[in-house]
């Protein structure tokens, strides 16, 4: 099993441009998961997958869009890139998620992206 | 104040040397997730508690939900050891899409 597959794994945009953060996971979990990684802050989600078709706003969703038509994969597209939007990107996965039956995260090993 | 506090923010060892990580937070939560993430960037979950303690290999966890604190512990540490460790929380009637993350405590094991 691969896990979670992260592409590409560096990625330099200008500011304007546009890119799809690729996240692919064969573990059929049914929460797939965004987020960026600033130096000194702890992670923050930007969008969350319940399963196919289904996607909703995390913390800092602003500057991205996401969609899930399938269980594996969970793109995470951003339209025209700023500065701002220089971090890591981390997608994870969980089998499950909820007070009564939590599961731990799969992570991907991270985009790192530059606006400049 | 952040809800998720680490401590130490840097902590440097002999290989060897017993280690200690902590948590603390300042909300009610269903789960404490402890993770590592290695030089090269990927991030592993090491251990999801809710009471208690957990143990795997040298690793051991443990919370104390009154005290709203969590310690991770290394035995015998190894500079394969080295890497940051980050806490995370879980709030009841939610799961991982309300995580809470600290910032990490960054770990170097000199040999």
């Amino acid at each position: 099993n691969a896990g979670v597959t992260q592409t590409p794994k560096f990625r330099i945009l200008k500011i304007g441009q546009s890119m799809t953060l690729q996240c692919a996971q064969d573990m059929n979990h049914n929460y797939m998961y965004w987020y960026r990684q600033d130096p000194g802050m702890g992670l923050k989600l930007i969008y969350y997958s319940v399963g196919a078709g289904i996607t909703d706003k995390g913390e800092v969703p602003n500057g991205y869009n996401v969609s899930r038509s399938t269980t594996e994969d969970f793109p995470l597209r951003l339209e025209l890139a700023a500065p701002s939007q220089t971090s890591v990107y981390f997608c994870a996965s969980s089998l499950a998620s909820g007070d009564s039956y939590n599961s731990p995260l799969h992570f991907g090993n991270g985009t790192r992206l530059t606006v400049t | 104040k952040n809800e998720v506090e680490q401590s130490p923010q840097n902590l440097t060892a002999q290989e060897g040397e017993f280690i200690t990580i902590n948590c603390s937070y300042s909300v009610g939560i269903s789960a404490l997730h402890w993770l590592q993430q290695h030089p090269g960037g990927g991030i592993v979950s090491l251990f999801m508690l809710s009471s208690g303690k957990k143990k795997h290999g040298r690793l051991i966890a443990t919370i104390n939900i009154q005290e709203k604190h969590s310690s991770l512990h290394i035995t015998a540490s190894h500079p394969r050891d080295s890497a940051v460790y980050i806490c995370a929380v879980s709030r009841p009637n939610f799961g991982n899409e309300k995580l809470t993350f600290g910032t990490g405590t960054r770990l170097t094991i000199i040999p």
